[in-house]
């Protein structure tokens, strides 16, 4: 079994940054991705951490830390549409391939 | 563009009927998964398989079994519906490779 652990809700002011985190216990660790989430649609990907270390794609940054078993997205110049639902998901590999678990995700709330 | 499709977007079944939720994607993925997705509890995985034919118990398969028969399809089914599989359920896929999962719009299922 594993652990996925993120804070429920966030809210943040239009144009702030924000990093929501996340921290996971498992085994077979290959890999940490980062899905955006809209209320009544399908959740899309935004980042994959594999190695230690910050990954930047535009307003989105990701960071991965395997020994602390931690991770983090950070979202600069926040905009209204970012208000969503953030996920954090956990790849593992065993013997059937690699699985994919979630934790709770994140409800962030942007304010003007 | 990637594309998985489920077959239905909002269902409304009996306590005790027997349920088919299809998926079918079309970028000759190898692994498909099941999750449903409940408030406060984010996603869960119920199934996922690796190749035709192949399947493995995620972390909630009671009450469910799938199916696999050909690569583009993953099939999941409520054997006898009960009350407490209402739900939002998603199918995704993903390559063998450290890439995302791709997800479809869900299937809003109501048991009544």
């Amino acid at each position: 079994g594993q652990n996925i652990d993120q804070p429920t809700e966030m809210t943040a002011t239009e144009g702030a940054i924000v990093q929501i985190n996340c921290t996971y216990q498992t085994s077979g660790f290959n890999g940490l991705f980062w899905y955006q989430q809209h209320a009544g649609e399908a959740p899309t990907f935004l980042s994959y951490n594999v190695l230690d270390g910050l990954e930047e794609k535009g307003r989105f940054s990701s960071f991965l830390s395997r020994s602390k078993g931690y991770s983090y997205l950070l979202l600069k110049e926040l905009q209204m549409k970012d208000s969503a639902s953030y996920l954090c998901a956990v790849q593992r590999h065993n013997n059937a391939g690699n699985m994919l678990t979630f934790g709770g995700g994140t409800r962030l709330m942007v304010k003007p | 563009d990637v594309k998985v499709t489920q077959s239905s977007r909002y269902l409304v079944k009996r306590t005790g009927e027997k349920v088919f939720l299809e998926c079918v994607q079309d970028m000759d993925h190898e692994n498909m998964f099941w999750y449903r997705q409940d408030p406060g509890l984010g996603l869960r995985l119920i199934y996922f398989s690796y190749d035709v034919k192949m399947k493995e118990k995620g972390d909630i398969p009671e009450g469910y079994s799938v199916s696999r028969e050909k690569k583009e399809r993953f099939s999941l089914i409520l054997e006898s519906a009960s009350t407490n599989q209402t739900s939002m359920y998603l199918c995704a896929s993903s390559t063998t490779v450290n890439t995302e999962a791709f997800f479809g719009q869900g299937t809003r299922l109501t048991v009544v």
